[in-house]
């Protein structure tokens, strides 16, 4: 079945380092999702990506699918520590309505 | 307030006792979902449905059983559970059903962290 890997599983980093989570699929994904999960909460959703080799940016946070639609990052330039937690990407399976989380990097920040 | 409530938050049962998770949702979505997180382990869809309708089940053993009386309220009833079934119970719901041409996100209630003993 479908396997989305994220690299790396943790990474440590001092406040204005900048960090890169990268996801892996066994198969192309229509699209692509990343959610970030605060230690203790939910899941909430931060962005979709459609298109090979689509770039979107929200603020400090690049978001780049790759060519291929099978990979896809995140980075954060300057990471600050209101960026702690786990950031997951997810991939529609089946026939879409099912979402196959990746099995996130949990992102800490040391001042 | 993600505008998805679960219920309770913390439950600590026995394997023989019989419980039930809430999750209610006021965003008027008509696709609702339960997901489990164990610890190193990737979210695991356990259940969808939509309208009401069921329309995915993982593979979740029986004594997992869902239920979604209307498009607003989902609950997961659960019986003789073992101690791997520990984990934080997700809720979530969507606008519709997800699908590659649309748009659609998931919004996570908080959870139902659950311990076995």
């Amino acid at each position: 079945g479908q396997q989305v890997m994220q690299i790396p599983q943790y990474q440590h980093v001092q406040e204005g380092e900048d960090f890169t989570t990268y996801c892996n699929s066994s198969t192309t994904l229509s699209n692509i999702q990343w959610y970030k999960q605060r230690p203790g909460g939910h899941p909430v959703f931060l962005i979709q990506l459609v298109k090979s080799g689509e770039v979107k940016k929200q603020k400090r946070l690049t978001f780049q699918f790759g060519e291929a639609k099978k990979n896809s990052s995140l980075h954060i330039t300057a990471t600050q520590t209101t960026d702690v937690g786990t950031y997951f990407c997810a991939g529609p399976r089946g026939g879409g309505n099912k979402l196959t989380f990746g099995t996130g990097t949990q992102l800490k920040v040391e001042l | 307030e993600t505008g998805v409530t679960q219920t309770p938050r913390h439950l600590v049962m026995g394997m023989t006792n019989k419980k039930s998770l809430k999750c209610e949702q006021h965003l008027g979505h008509n696709a609702m979902y339960w997901y489990k997180q164990s610890a190193k382990k990737p979210l695991e869809l356990m259940f969808v449905y939509s309208l009401e309708e069921r329309v995915e089940n993982n593979s979740v053993p029986s004594r997992f059983s869902p239920e979604c009386p209307n498009s607003s309220h989902l609950f997961l009833h659960l019986h003789t559970l073992q101690p791997e079934d520990s984990a934080l119970y997700l809720c979530a719901s969507s606008q519709g059903l997800l699908s590659p041409a649309t748009n659609e996100k998931l919004f996570f209630g908080s959870g139902t962290q659950l311990s076995v003993l």
